[in-house]
C-alpha cells in the first residue's frame, strides 16, 4: 500500500508570494496533520483536519490555513510568504484522530524563500 | 500542555556500543508517548509507542523503551549501535488538548563512530 505522499517535494518562493502544499493520506485514514519542521527543531504542530472539519490548529498566523477533500487529500496554503517559513513542511495520516495511534508521515515538502 | 525534553542535542557511539537516548515528558493526563526517527531528506517514521500496557516497549530495528512514571521519562535504549542506526530520533507526547496533536521534543542527532 502506499504512504503517504506529498507533493511537490521542494519548492522555492519569494516574500510575499503564496504557496500550496498538498497530501493524500494512507488508503482508509480520515485524520490529516500538519507539521512545521525549521532546521535543526522538532516537527511543530500546524492543522488537524478529520473527516474535512479543522479538529486543531497550533500557534501558527492566520496566514496559514489549510482544508481536506471528500477523499480526505488536505492542502496546506500559506499567504505572504516571510523567510521565516523556510523549513520542510510535513503531512501525517492516522485513521482517527485517538491518542494511542501513531501517525504516518510523508517525506515532506522542502520549501525554500528567498 | 504536555510537553517532552530530550537531553543532548548530539550523542556519539562507537559502532558495537550502547545506544541510550534520553527523554522525559511532563503530562497532567496519562500519556500516550512514541518515539520516532528521521533520515536525512525523509519523514519520520515510528520506532516505538507506549500506550499504557507494558513498560518495556520493544520497537522495530532492536530498539526499546522503558516508561517509569517515577521519573516521568521515556529513554530510548539499543544494545549495539551500528551504522545505519544514525539519524535525528525524536520523542513525541500526543495531546488532546486544542485538539488532537503530537508533540515533539527537539530531537537528538545520533552519531555512529566505527
Amino acid at each position: 500500500d502506499a504512504g503517504v505522499t506529498q507533493s511537490p517535494t521542494h519548492l522555492i518562493k519569494t516574500r510575499g508570494q503564496h504557496v500550496t502544499l498538498r497530501c493524500s493520506p494512507i488508503s482508509g485514514h480520515k485524520s490529516v496533520s500538519w507539521y512545521q519542521q525549521v532546521l535543526g527543531q522538532g516537527p511543530q504542530f500546524i492543522f488537524q483536519y478529520y473527516e474535512k472539519e479543522e479538529r486543531g490548529r497550533g500557534n501558527f498566523p492566520d496566514r496559514f490555513s489549510a482544508r481536506q477533500f471528500p477523499n480526505y487529500s488536505s492542502e496546506l496554503n500559506v499567504n505572504a510568504l516571510l523567510l521565516g517559513d523556510s523549513a520542510l513542511y510535513l503531512c501525517a495520516s492516522s485513521p482517527e484522530p485517538i491518542r494511542n495511534q501513531p501517525q504516518h508521515f510523508g517525506d515532506g515538502t522542502r520549501l525554500s524563500i528567498l | 500542555a504536555q510537553s517532552v525534553t530530550q537531553l543532548g542535542s548530539h550523542v556519539s557511539v562507537s559502532e558495537g556500543a550502547l545506544v541510550l537516548l534520553r527523554c522525559n515528558y511532563s503530562s497532567s493526563v496519562p500519556p500516550y508517548l512514541f518515539w520516532y526517527v528521521q533520515y536525512p531528506n525523509q519523514g519520520l517514521q515510528l520506532l516505538l509507542k507506549y500506550t499504557s500496557a507494558a513498560t518495556l516497549v520493544k520497537g522495530i530495528n532492536g530498539f526499546e523503551a522503558e516508561f517509569k512514571k517515577s521519573e516521568t521519562s521515556f529513554h530510548l535504549t539499543k544494545p549495539s549501535a551500528h551504522m545505519s542506526d544514525a539519524a535525528e530520533y525524536f520523542c513525541a507526547v500526543s495531546e488532546r488538548s486544542g485538539g488532537f496533536k503530537t508533540i515533539f521534543g527537539a530531537g537528538t542527532r545520533l552519531f555512529v563512530k566505527a
